[in-house]
């Protein structure tokens, strides 16, 4: 079975602190990808990479940074978070060049920012 | 601008058949997808339309007119477990996801 595995599914944290939440996926994917889910607004996409070391911004990329050193991990930074990133963070992958393809999720990281 | 819109919540009775709207507007098009989402859990993956037509997978089916930007997404013999939301996403000319806010789909006995 295909996995995508992200680390935490509820944390809560305090306005500036940082704020890593991990992904890894067993698929071999060439894809990643960080979304974020809000009650009445479809999934907006934060960053995305489509190989290692290479990353690019997606719709909403303000007050985020990622990370992928390795194929299988992508990583989502918050410098500083702020009481507005509270949020249902989805982490996903697909396989093939550019060209999305299916997506497969992980469970999802619910983040609370107090 | 890009947008997709979608039905923010309906409801049906068990058994019963159900269609889910989709409209789109999106700087070129490749293609249409539908995810299921249970409450709590990550979205899956359900069909994939890039032509005209309809395409049946079991108790679901994807229907997308191009011409029209317009997909539905019928679930036949509708079960308790298939109260879940239902996500519609059209690719753009760059293979870029565009998301509708999703269809809470009600099941009642």
């Amino acid at each position: 079975d295909v996995k995508v595995t992200q680390s935490s599914r509820y944390l809560v944290k305090r306005t500036g602190e940082k704020v890593f939440l991990e992904c890894v996926q067993d698929m071999d994917h060439e894809n990643m990808f960080w979304y974020r889910q809000d009650p009445g607004l479809g999934l907006r996409l934060i960053y995305f990479s489509y190989d290692v070391k290479m990353k690019e911004k997606g719709d909403i990329p303000e007050g985020y940074s990622v990370s992928r050193e390795k194929k299988e991990r992508f990583s989502l930074i918050l410098e500083s978070a702020s009481t507005n990133q509270t949020s249902m963070y989805l982490c996903a992958s697909s396989p093939g060049q550019r060209d999305t393809g299916e997506l497969f999720f992980g469970e999802g990281s619910r983040l609370t920012v107090l | 601008g890009q947008n997709i819109d979608q039905p923010t919540e309906m409801t049906a009775t068990e058994g019963a058949i159900v269609q889910i709207n989709c409209t789109y507007q999106t700087s070129g098009f490749n293609g249409l997808f539908w995810y299921q989402q249970h409450a709590g859990e990550a979205p899956t993956f359900l069909s994939y339309n890039v032509l005209d037509g309809l395409e049946e997978k079991g108790r679901f089916s994807s229907f997308l007119s191009r011409s029209k930007g317009y997909s539905y997404l019928l679930l036949k013999e509708l079960q308790m477990k298939d109260s879940a939301s239902y996500l519609c996403a059209a690719t753009d000319s760059n293979y870029q996801l565009i998301w509708g806010a999703g269809t809470k789909l009600i099941i009642k006995p």
